[in-house]
């Protein structure tokens, strides 16, 4: 499978809301209610920010949402802060393979 | 607490082999999958391959770009999960983790991640 598409950057200012987009296929993002998102500090690994598409793990902050719509799915963050400044990435599950998208730099003016 | 630790990381040259090691404590790892995924500096992940646990047969699968070059094992005794890497290309010059599929919902996600380890394939 190629990769899940996402925008290679956005920004926003403290306090606004931004959405990431990540479009795929009928057989990833399409196919399953099975997306995650990822966030990545320069230098760390990534962490799980949502599972199954609007699910939050406990302790990620509710200022993060997702949601799908056919073969796209997204992440918002509202509120933003500076912390929220990072790397993020989808993944989709697929009946054979990994994938994940090819990430989106948050700047946070 | 779930840990993963990877090593074995290092410098090789084009054409040669590296054995990378994740270790792994805080869960039952002979039940879970595992999974390696690599980052090239400056780049994305890349889902390398996984491997799953003896109730599934331990099947293997690989992205595209390192099958037929690259083994998933996995020691259930020592809970531990290799990467055999042959045949490395400099394209294969990246930051490799170890990952594990979380505990919430459909389990399809990448709950728990190693540190990660460096290979540099260069001559």
């Amino acid at each position: 499978q190629s990769a899940l598409t996402q925008p290679a950057s956005v920004s926003g200012s403290p306090g606004q809301s931004i959405t990431i987009s990540c479009t795929g296929t009928s057989s990833d993002v399409g196919g399953y209610n099975y997306v995650s998102w990822y966030q990545q500090h320069p230098g760390k690994a990534p962490k799980l920010m949502i599972y199954d598409v609007s699910n939050r793990p406990s302790g990620v902050s509710n200022r993060f949402s997702g949601s799908k719509s056919g073969n796209t799915a997204s992440l918002t963050i509202s509120g933003l802060q500076a912390e929220d400044e990072a790397d993020y990435y989808c993944s989709s599950y697929t009946s054979s393979r990994g994938v994940f998208g090819g990430g989106t730099k948050l700047t946070v003016l | 607490e779930v840990q993963l630790v990877e090593s074995g990381g290092g410098l090789v040259q084009p054409g040669g082999s590296l054995k990378l090691s994740c270790a792994a404590s805080g869960f039952t790892f002979s039940g879970s999958a595992m999974h390696w995924v690599r980052q090239a500096s400056g780049k994305g992940l890349e889902w390398v391959g996984r491997i799953r646990s003896k109730a599934n047969s331990y099947a293997t699968a690989y992205a595209a770009s390192v099958k037929g070059r690259f083994t998933i094992s996995r020691d259930d005794s020592k809970n531990t999960a290799y990467l055999q890497m042959n045949s490395l290309k400099t394209e294969d010059t990246a930051v490799y983790y170890c990952t594990r599929p979380g505990v919430y919902g459909s389990g399809t996600h990448y709950g728990y991640w190693g540190q990660g380890t460096l290979v540099t394939v260069s001559s």
